[in-house]
């Protein structure tokens, strides 16, 4: 059974570093075809894709954020982990990690998500 | 590129109804269409993948169609039941860039 879950801050202020783990259990990032993606929802509105890691340190990102973001995995704790750098109000959300099978494919498995808000 | 939704739909319970998500460049069938559900406070999770592909446990009254003359994906979920009761998100890539519809809310009443 594959689980996920993120964690990390709930508020933060603004022009600070977010940095978010996604702990997983149930698969592993030495596996061939496996990747880690992260996904934000800003309150009431829609899902909005970030990035991902796979298996053999392939990163890619959301060309709008790609200034922001960095990606990096941890094998041998089974985490991935997400840093925002320069944040402001607009970056307030749930965050989710979600597992694939599939680059740029269906995010099969989902964390239950974690609400950051961005304030001052 | 974009994929468009309604923002909102509804229909009665056992109706059924068909939520279209339409991109507005490059082609619908390049690359495969997601469906995700997320019911308030819960996770997306996939009706259909693949364009048309069912996991385990989405009951069959989940349906998943391209159509190529209108540059669209569509849901369609018949006999509908208060538990379908939720927003549902199309999902595709392009140009190595995962991209979500707005998301349409669906209302069974």
């Amino acid at each position: 059974q594959i689980t996920l879950k993120e964690s990390g801050p709930t508020l933060i202020k603004p022009t600070q570093t977010l940095t978010l783990t996604c702990t997983f259990s149930g698969f592993s990032l030495t596996t061939s075809g496996v990747g880690v993606n992260w996904i934000r929802q800003p309150p009431g509105k829609a899902l909005e894709w970030l990035g991902f890691i796979f298996w053999d340190d392939d990163k890619r990102y959301s060309p709008s954020l790609r200034d922001r973001l960095t990606i990096t995995k941890d094998t041998s704790k089974n985490q991935v982990v997400l840093t925002m750098t320069n944040v402001d109000p607009v970056d307030t959300g749930t965050y989710f990690c979600a597992h694939s099978d599939v680059r740029f494919g269906e995010m099969d498995n989902w964390g239950q998500g974690t609400l950051v808000t961005v304030s001052s | 590129s974009m994929l468009t939704q309604p923002h909102s739909v509804s229909e009665s319970p056992g109706k059924t109804v068909t939520i279209p998500c339409t991109a507005n460049s490059g082609s619908i069938d390049s690359n495969f269409v997601q469906w995700y559900q997320q019911r308030p406070g819960s996770a997306p999770r996939t009706v259909i993948f693949e364009d048309s592909r069912r996991p385990s446990g989405v009951p069959d009254r989940f349906f998943g169609s391209i159509d190529i003359s209108s540059n669209s994906a569509s849901l369609t979920i018949s006999g509908l039941e208060t538990e379908d009761e939720a927003d549902y998100y199309c999902q595709t890539y392009d140009r190595n860039n995962v991209i979500f519809g707005g998301g349409t809310k669906l209302t069974v009443i």
